[in-house]
């Protein structure tokens, strides 16, 4: 285990349904991350948190709204979305902006 | 922002052979080059990192050699094992900011009994 943890594993929505996805990191980090892992394609950054504080978004539609609370908790609220948004999302920790990324292991999000 | 080449999508080794994936990136500035590994069900975990600073990194029967003038670097894995079978990502900073990371697509290994 990374010291990452993401719940649900695996969720179904349609694409009216509100559902958020939870991470929590055990490490004592300050850096949090959101990625995108689509089959064939490369992992997509798509948010990044420091210290609480969103210090990146890499373009995401506002259909995926981010939420960090604290250093050890990052969610991802999502409304509205598509069925090309049907991919693992990954969160990631680190112990700050220049170490490395610790990754959990991903929820898998189907949109019907 | 950073271009991530990958190359080959798919190795198949015979156990104890060794496997080479190779990584080429667009940004002359990118200075932090990790590579990770893929289980089925799991996260990506880092296996091994360099900077551009360094030449060579070596963990054990991992390598990492980096060439910044041809702006590529490659991983080296020696005397394959069963467990080494996963998919393999390399990625590179979007220039300095270490943690701006772009990825390949992905190897997939796979280590023949």
């Amino acid at each position: 285990e990374t010291g990452v943890t993401q719940t649900p594993r695996h969720l179904v929505m349609g694409m009216t349904n509100k559902k958020s996805l939870k991470c929590e990191q055990h490490l004592g980090h300050n850096a949090m991350y959101w990625y995108k892992q689509s089959a064939k394609k490369p992992l997509e950054l798509m948010f990044v948190y420091n210290f609480k504080e969103q210090t990146e978004n890499n373009s995401v539609p506002s259909r995926f709204s981010p939420e960090c609370p604290n250093s050890s908790h990052l969610f991802l609220h999502l409304h509205t979305l598509q069925p090309e948004d049907s991919a693992l999302y990954l969160c990631a920790s680190s112990q700050d902006l220049t170490d490395t990324q610790y990754f959990g292991p991903g929820t898998r999000l189907t949109v019907l | 922002g950073e271009n991530v080449e990958q190359h080959p999508s798919t190795l198949s080794v015979q156990e104890g052979d060794s496997a080479v994936i190779k990584c080429t990136y667009s940004d002359s500035a990118s200075n932090y080059f990790p590579w990770y590994k893929q289980e089925l069900g799991k996260g990506p975990q880092l296996i091994i990192d360099i900077r551009s600073n360094v030449g060579e990194k070596k963990d054990q029967r991992i390598a990492v050699t980096l060439n910044k003038t041809a702006k590529h670097f490659s991983l080296h894995i020696t005397e394959t094992q069963p467990e080494d079978s996963a998919v393999y990502f390399c990625a590179a900073s979007w220039g300095s900011n270490d943690y701006k990371l772009s990825f390949g697509a992905g190897t997939t290994v796979t280590v023949r009994a």
